[in-house]
């Protein structure tokens, strides 16, 4: 089976600075990451994924995420945060050998103030 | 690119009523999705369909819970006797076929309120 954890159910960040949102997974087979975000209504959008090769992944809009095999982690970064990425982010993986469901985190609300 | 389409947006019932909801996926899109929200809480799985096949079911999909896509279209899901635990919003998303690295492209959502 498989988990997902992201402990910051809320970020708040003032606009340009830094962000980094956390993601740990639990899996006992090979798995594929992915982060969501969902803006205020609205469905929720790919943002970026990991499938393999280079475990440094971006997003078109300045995110980045980082696979670490030995955390077990895919934390999402951006160094310059804007009023317009404050939305709800979830972390999600699904396993290589199985139907592809994906498994989400239970969300991090990225508000980002003026 | 129309996208996913779910429809009702919103659906409020009385409980013990049944209700039924409605995806539409990507046309050229062969897998649909189902996965149920709740406050706070990420999507969680339900169902997955395969054309008109159903693959996989949740155990999160109780007895009470149908899901069909009868002809590897549209998809429906039916819930009978609703309780107030069922309110969250339902999802529903479709991909390519099945490949995990295939995006999901997923609807707006149906909410729903028993009461």
């Amino acid at each position: 089976a498989q988990s997902v954890t992201q402990l910051d159910s809320q970020v708040p960040v003032f606009e340009e600075a830094p962000v980094e949102l956390r993601c740990n997974y639990s899996s006992s087979v090979s798995v594929y990451l992915f982060w969501y975000v969902q803006y205020p209504n609205q469905g929720l959008q790919l943002l970026l994924k990991y499938l393999s090769g280079s475990t440094l992944v971006e997003s078109i809009n300045g995110f980045e995420a980082e696979f670490n095999k030995s955390q077990t982690s895919f934390h999402l970064r951006k160094p310059s945060v804007h009023i317009s990425d404050t939305a709800e982010y979830f972390c999600a993986v699904t396993p290589m050998d199985s139907s592809y469901k994906l498994i989400f985190g239970s969300g991090t609300r990225l508000l980002v103030r003026p | 690119d129309t996208g996913v389409s779910q429809d009702p947006r919103h659906k409020i019932t009385k409980r013990g009523q049944n209700v039924t909801f409605r995806c539409d996926p990507i046309s050229e899109h062969n897998r649909l999705y189902w996965y149920r929200q709740t406050l706070g809480q990420g999507p969680e799985f339900l169902t997955y369909f395969q054309n008109e096949a159903q693959l996989e079911k949740s155990r999160l999909l109780s007895d009470r819970f149908s899901a069909e896509r009868p002809k590897g279209s549209f998809s429906t899901l039916e819930i009978q006797r609703t309780e107030q635990g069922d309110s969250a919003m339902y999802l529903c998303a479709s991909s390519r076929s099945g490949r995990a690295n295939n995006e999901q492209f997923f609807g707006p959502g149906t909410r729903l309120t028993v009461l």
